[in-house]
């Protein structure tokens, strides 16, 4: 049962323009929200995150918007650069099971010249 | 540079045969997190290790153990390979409670295993 869901497996973007990743979950009961970015041969690395009471976290070029009625997530690049080329995961965590990450399947985002 | 270290990068082997991988957490982080990727899939949650003691346990087969030393590093041994098993193994490393409310994970490398 997958409960985090990238339904893009890649997503192709000119370069300056807006990059929207999708997210879509199940559980309602999640806590919070994160963004991982991953390079080809590098480990995953931490984005952004949203906490479950909140609808809007913007740092810098990202922003990640919750949309709960929908439960649906997503991460607004703005303006895209080339150094965004990469896989981006949706993962949650429910605090009551340690804190465990669940996945999404990835997006891999392309920023063309 | 996470500050996760992962042994090692690349790991060829055969059907039915057992690797052991290995990981140091970042400086000071007590738990530890084994994941498996597979082609074009998340990143699976194995388990997971604090301080010594398993916490954790995701959907690892069990064919496949870990622990952690008194040094905080961890093994990650995989016996009676499959084809199937060839993936990506991350492991991640992350203080008990950050204080951001969650346990933000450091990732490395990753280590390719490839059973043929």
């Amino acid at each position: 049962d997958q409960q985090v869901k990238q339904n893009s497996p890649s997503l192709s973007v000119q370069e300056g323009r807006i990059s929207i990743l999708n997210c879509d979950y199940t559980n309602s009961m999640f806590d919070y929200f994160l963004w991982y970015k991953k390079y080809p041969a590098e480990g995953p690395t931490f984005l952004i995150s949203i906490s479950s009471i909140k609808d809007k976290n913007e740092d810098g070029r990202f922003t990640v918007f919750l949309n709960k009625s929908a439960k649906h997530l997503s991460l607004h690049i703005v303006p895209s650069q080339p150094g965004d080329s990469a896989v981006y995961f949706c993962a949650a965590i429910l605090m009551d099971s340690n804190y465990q990450l669940i996945w999404g399947a990835g997006t891999k985002l392309i920023i063309k010249p | 540079d996470s500050g996760v270290t992962q042994t090692p990068k690349h790991l060829i082997t055969a059907t039915g045969q057992r690797v052991t991988l290995r990981c140091s957490p970042r400086s000071g982080d007590l738990s530890v997190y084994w994941y498996q990727q597979s082609l074009d899939q998340g990143l699976q949650f194995l388990i997971q290790y604090y301080n010594g003691e398993e916490r954790a346990k995701g959907n690892i087969l069990e064919r496949f153990s870990a622990q952690q030393f008194p040094d905080l590093h961890s093994e990650l041994n995989l016996s009676s390979l499959e084809l199937g098993d060839s993936a990506l193994y991350f492991c991640a490393s992350s203080v008990e409670v950050g204080t951001s409310g969650y346990n933000e994970q450091f990732f490395g490398p990753g280590t390719r295993l490839t059973v043929l």
